[in-house]
């Protein structure tokens, strides 16, 4: 089993609309969870941290399960220029070890 | 957030050529550091993560006598292919670890093309 899943979509959604992506680890001792987004051909940058309970900034809401074991990322307001993978990282709970989802694309739709 | 550079961007070379690609944190010490490959429409792939002053830990697969990782210090690693072969073309990106928030920062990446 990988130790993070996600879908990989795509998901075509028009502007404005509302998008959530799931992830799921399968480390219970994980600690540190965040999401990156990553435009083609550049490299990721990070999105949100999310700990405890979640976090909000702006559009974008980030949400963490630790029962279920898993984070979930919600869009609001769909713009153009969201339009990218997202990569769901996880820290291993041991020190430097972060584990990657293969990354979900989104492409919002004039 | 934190600043990772890495040199150079672009790489274009002879098959059988070695190529030393630069990795360097630019407001902070990092604890680690890691290399990533990234082929054209496909997610991340870790090659080897890289502790200042020790031996990197390569992934699965990844040769090490191929891909030398030296970190002299704790804002710069470097990874270099020796005789790189057509196939060693990728995206390469490094990312170092920022100990505060557990996290990693990303370089910009570079781009290796082997004729």
């Amino acid at each position: 089993r990988k130790e993070v899943e996600q879908d990989p979509g795509p998901f075509n959604v028009p502007e404005g609309a509302t998008v959530a992506f799931n992830c799921t680890y399968s480390n219970s001792a994980s600690q540190s969870f965040f999401w990156y987004r990553q435009d083609c051909r550049k490299e990721p940058k990070l999105l949100m941290s999310v700990y405890s309970s979640g976090n909000e900034d702006g559009r974008f809401t980030a949400q963490l399960n630790r029962a279920s074991q898993y984070i979930s990322l919600l869009i609001r307001d769909s713009k153009l220029s969201d339009s990218a993978t997202y990569l769901c990282v996880v820290n291993g709970g041991t020190g430097n070890q972060f584990y990657f989802g293969t990354g979900t694309s989104l492409t919002v739709i004039p | 957030g934190a600043v990772v550079s890495q040199h150079p961007s672009w790489v274009i070379c002879k098959s059988g050529t070695s190529v030393k690609i630069e990795c360097r944190s630019l407001d902070f010490q990092a604890t680690t550091m890691f290399w990533y490959r990234q082929f054209p429409k496909q997610s991340l792939m870790l090659m080897a993560t890289s502790n200042e002053g020790s031996k990197a830990t390569y992934e699965q697969g990844v040769e090490k006598d191929k891909f030398l990782i030296n970190h002299a210090s704790l804002t710069l690693s470097t990874l270099t292919v020796t005789s790189a072969h057509p196939e060693d073309s990728s995206f390469y990106i490094c990312s170092a670890s920022w100990p505060i928030q557990e996290t990693q920062y990303f370089g910009p990446g570079t781009r290796l093309l082997v004729l």
